[in-house]
């Protein structure tokens, strides 16, 4: 499959934990984003890496980090967990940094807080 | 703040019937406006995007500067637009993305 590819597709876990989610994005896409979808708040942009570089950061708390490798995969770490961040996170990719090129999203992490 | 409001959550119409999905956003700098769909079971892909002034699968949209809105419009909704619409704004400069809360449409045969 050469489009994106997210790992794990479900994460079950207990407050307080860490957990890391990972992306590989399209072959030759450079540019990797990560959202966070939840019920009441829709799709919220967390943050992009470019060529392995931050590029942009949206609504990303701090206990919330990523980063992009240099094969260009990318993994996002959620620390100290609470409830509140069960959701569907999302990793979209483009072959450019702007964000006027058009993303190719993955099918998503689901993760449930307990 | 919220830059990108699509106002409705649900939107019903009937097959052959003009369909029109909302969105206003709000933003200081030159933003660029897209509009992506996700199909059941399948994943979020681009639909338009206003500089490319395009028609895809019969829908366009202008993006209105005075109005500062985006609005998606079909002439004649089918059974197979049937999806979750997101309307999306990219912030120049900043490349921050912002997506709306979505309208799921419903085209009813």
């Amino acid at each position: 499959d050469s489009g994106v590819t997210q790992t794990p597709k479900h994460l079950i876990t207990a407050t307080g934990q860490r957990v890391t989610l990972r992306c590989s994005p399209r072959s030759g896409d450079l540019s990797v984003y990560w959202y966070q979808q939840s019920l009441d708040q829709g799709l919220q942009f967390l943050i992009q890496y470019y060529n392995g570089e931050e590029r942009a950061k949206g609504n990303i708390l701090e206990r919330f980090s990523a980063q992009q490798f240099p094969d260009l995969h990318s993994e996002l770490n959620l620390s100290s967990l609470e409830l509140g961040d069960s959701a569907l996170y999302f990793c979209a990719s483009s072959f450019r940094d702007r964000g006027r090129n058009e993303q190719f999203f993955g099918p998503g992490t689901r993760l449930t807080v307990l | 703040a919220q830059r990108v409001t699509q106002p409705e959550k649900l939107l019903s119409v009937f097959k052959g019937a003009p369909v029109e999905l909302k969105c206003n956003y709000s933003y200081s700098g030159s933003p660029e406006l897209f509009w992506y769909v996700q199909y059941s079971r399948q994943r979020l892909q681009l639909l338009l995007r206003h500089i490319s002034r395009e028609s895809i699968k019969g829908f366009t949209a202008d993006l209105n500067k005075g109005e500062t809105s985006f609005h998606l419009k079909k002439p004649f909704a089918q059974e197979e637009d049937s999806a979750m619409y997101y309307c999306a704004l990219s912030g120049v400069p900043g490349n921050q993305f912002y997506f709306g809360t979505g309208t799921s449409l419903t085209v009813i045969p």
